[in-house]
């Protein structure tokens, strides 16, 4: 089993749609990462979080540390939108393990 | 700043040649990485650095290797390529593991052995 699993896989939207793509992890963890990957390679970095809840524009992602679960969730999608997401957990060091990453296509 | 950069961005290798793929940051970051990132996979981190003189092996290290004699330069040596080096290849920096520091990534180099 992997440390870190995201679900969907893949996802089709409606623009303008509620979405949301989920992360479970299994290992004791310092921080949640989430990041987009661009349709020409490109990463950069959405959240850090270790608790709670943070929010950068449409973007919200959540986490419980209890149930060892972390949500990313896009208010309004748009199609710019589209991109694959990458959840990854820092375990206690400098280290991170990456999910495999969701694919998300919003359509016009 | 230009943030993370590498070069070369693609490569196509002959089975037992040997590159270098170079990666530069221009933050002053103390921490560096390198990960590989195969079809369908998370990914995988093959070395780090948490500083000029100091790199140590992440999860698939084999058929690699490192040195970082400065703080920008973080380079990785592949010796005797093989089709499974296929990958795209990510370097990324960060200033420290604190919280609120975010890895940076570069734009990758796409890496196919034949």
């Amino acid at each position: 089993k992997n440390e870190v699993e995201q679900s969907p896989q893949n996802l089709t939207a409606q623009e303008g749609e509620f979405i949301t793509i989920n992360c479970s992890y299994s290992v004791g963890i310092s921080a949640l990462h989430w990041l987009q990957q661009h349709p020409g390679g490109g990463i950069v970095s959405l959240f850090m979080l270790s608790s709670g809840k943070k929010k950068h524009g449409r973007l919200i992602a959540t986490i419980n540390i209890q149930e060892k679960h972390s949500s990313l969730h896009i208010t309004a999608s748009h199609p710019r939108d589209s991109a694959v997401y990458i959840c990854a957990v820092e375990e206690y060091g400098n280290k991170l393990v990456f999910g495999a990453g969701t694919i998300l296509r919003v359509k016009s | 700043n230009a943030g993370v950069t590498q070069t070369p961005k693609f490569r196509i290798l002959k089975i037992g040649q040997s590159m270098t793929l170079q990666c530069t940051q221009d933050m002053n970051h103390n921490y560096m990485y390198w990960y590989r990132q195969d079809p369908g996979m998370g990914l995988k981190l093959i070395y780090y650095s948490v500083g000029a003189g100091i790199t140590d092996k992440g999860e698939v290290p084999n058929g690699y290797n490192v040195s970082r004699s400065t703080t920008e330069d973080f380079p990785l040596r592949l010796e005797l390529a093989a089709p499974s080096q296929t990958s795209v290849y990510f370097c990324a920096s960060r200033l420290t593991s604190a919280i609120y520091n975010e890895q940076f990534f570069g734009p990758g180099t796409r890496l196919t052995v034949l």
